[in-house]
């Protein structure tokens, strides 16, 4: 399976300031994700982010919150804006990487804590 | 009703019992399952993929589904403390959506 890395890999951040974090894999893939998965819950998808094209956000996601980038088939950036304490929760990037059915794989994670 | 369904726990299991993990979901046309298997303060780990009914066997773990009954399981055989961790059903619609709905996991401990 694909190696993905993110960082940072945990932030504290203030109230209504921005962070974003990067996720790069170690080979070409065309599906990327972002998800959210707060204290003692399961994961939420965020968005989906293909290469060339516009984000694909879920519902209760905008765009203006969560800017998504994805320059090339191997690197996605999840920003996220004007921070609230709700924010607070653990970010985590993940790929198909096309060579198993749907099966999915995830990164380190990023957990951020904003105050 | 939820789409994917866990019982959170925690399931508590002997060192070397069968530990059985169950799902359910609601949508008739899910093609592929998965189970994960999270430790604390990690991410997901893909342990096991299944698409077809029946069992599918890897190593101490066993997946068995059930599309009639719209439910997915997970064995695991000569539990180890190790396996003690959260572990999260995921189900893809079918129609071709390549994005799993995760349930909320079912924690289990293996105790010594």
């Amino acid at each position: 399976s694909a190696v993905i890395s993110q960082k940072p890999s945990r932030d504290i951040c203030q109230r209504g300031t921005s962070l974003t974090i990067q996720c790069q894999v170690d080979s070409q893939v065309t599906m990327m994700f972002w998800y959210r998965q707060q204290p003692g819950q399961s994961l939420t998808l965020i968005a989906t982010a293909n290469q060339g094209s516009e984000a694909t956000y879920e519902s209760g996601f905008v765009i203006d919150k969560f800017p998504i980038s994805r320059p090339n088939l191997t690197f996605s950036t999840l920003t996220v804006s004007n921070m609230s304490p709700e924010d607070s929760s653990i970010y985590l990037c993940s790929v198909e990487d096309g060579r198993s059915y749907n099966e999915q794989f995830f990164g380190p994670g990023t957990r951020l804590t904003v105050l | 009703q939820k789409e994917v369904e866990q019982n959170s726990g925690p399931l508590s299991v002997p060192e070397g019992a069968i530990a059985s993990l169950n799902c359910t979901y609601s949508d008739r046309v899910s093609q592929s399952f998965f189970w994960y298997r999270q430790y604390s303060g990690k991410s997901p780990e893909l342990i096991m993929s299944i698409y077809s009914n029946g069992d599918k066997e890897d190593g101490r773990f066993t997946a068995q589904l059930n599309k009639a009954s719209q439910y997915v399981s997970l064995l695991i055989r000569d539990s180890q403390p190790s396996d003690s961790a959260t572990y999260l059903c995921a189900v893809n619609k079918g129609g071709g959506s390549y994005i799993p709905t995760f349930g909320r996991g079912t924690s289990l401990i293996v105790h010594p």
